[in-house]
């Protein structure tokens, strides 16, 4: 079956401070892979994604590169904020099957920023 | 883009009693929804995918007769949790299908409901 692994946390960084949340996943043939962000209180937003392998998702200065050779997807941001501070969820769709998949989530990483 | 909006955003209810939660899609059809229980400080659990016209799919473990779950137009789907009790106490996502139709998409999730059962 489908499974995704993540760092556990939490991480606590300084402002300005390099960002790295390892996810590796498991999966048949080619999934998409996705991370999600959770501000406290409300619900999940999409940050990234990545379709194939190779592709580099990115978006408010973070990025992850699909690896399917290591199958991973990393989370990077090179300068992180105190706003940055949140959940952030790695997943993945598996899109073999012709119908609505299912969304395979990480436990989360919790991300604590600090001036 | 997508919005999915989830109602209410926090509720509390007397044990016994029973408490619905409405997704709605705002600007795209969603022909399939899934609805999604988080404890405090963990992932996200997926109870049940809702597909219009038809019933729900269960995951295991998750009491069908506890949480209904109704999809009764392209645009609404809702979960009523029965007879409520302490420990139904949670916090509640529903996300929905993009209607571009790819799965690669992603997912929009709405913005969950704080259920306190008193």
């Amino acid at each position: 079956g489908n499974s995704v692994t993540q760092m556990e946390g939490p991480v606590t960084l300084s402002e300005e401070a390099f960002l790295t949340i390892n996810c590796t996943y498991t999966a048949t043939g080619y999934p998409s892979l996705f991370w999600y962000v959770q501000y406290p209180g409300e619900g999940l937003q999409l940050l990234l994604k990545a379709t194939k392998a190779d592709d580099k998702g990115s978006n408010k200065g973070f990025e992850a590169t699909y690896r399917k050779e290591t199958t991973s997807f990393h989370l990077e941001k090179g300068s992180v904020q105190v706003s940055d501070s949140a959940v952030y969820f790695c997943a993945l769709i598996n899109t073999n099957t012709g119908t609505a998949s299912k969304l395979t989530f990480g436990t989360g990483t919790r991300l604590q920023v600090t001036l | 883009g997508a919005v999915v909006s989830q109602h209410p955003s926090w509720v509390i209810c007397k044990s016994g009693t029973s408490v619905k939660i409405e997704c709605r899609s705002l600007d795209f059809q969603a022909t399939t929804m899934f609805w999604y229980r988080q404890f405090p400080k963990q992932s996200l659990m997926l109870m049940a995918t809702s597909n219009e016209g038809s019933k729900a799919t269960y995951e295991q473990g998750v009491e069908k007769d506890k949480f209904l779950i109704n999809h009764a137009s392209l645009t609404l789907s809702t979960l009523t949790v029965t007879s409520a009790h302490p420990e139904d106490s949670s916090f509640y996502i529903c996300s929905a299908k993009p209607p571009r139709g790819a799965s690669s998409n992603g997912y929009t999730f709405g913005s969950g409901t704080r259920l306190t059962v008193v």
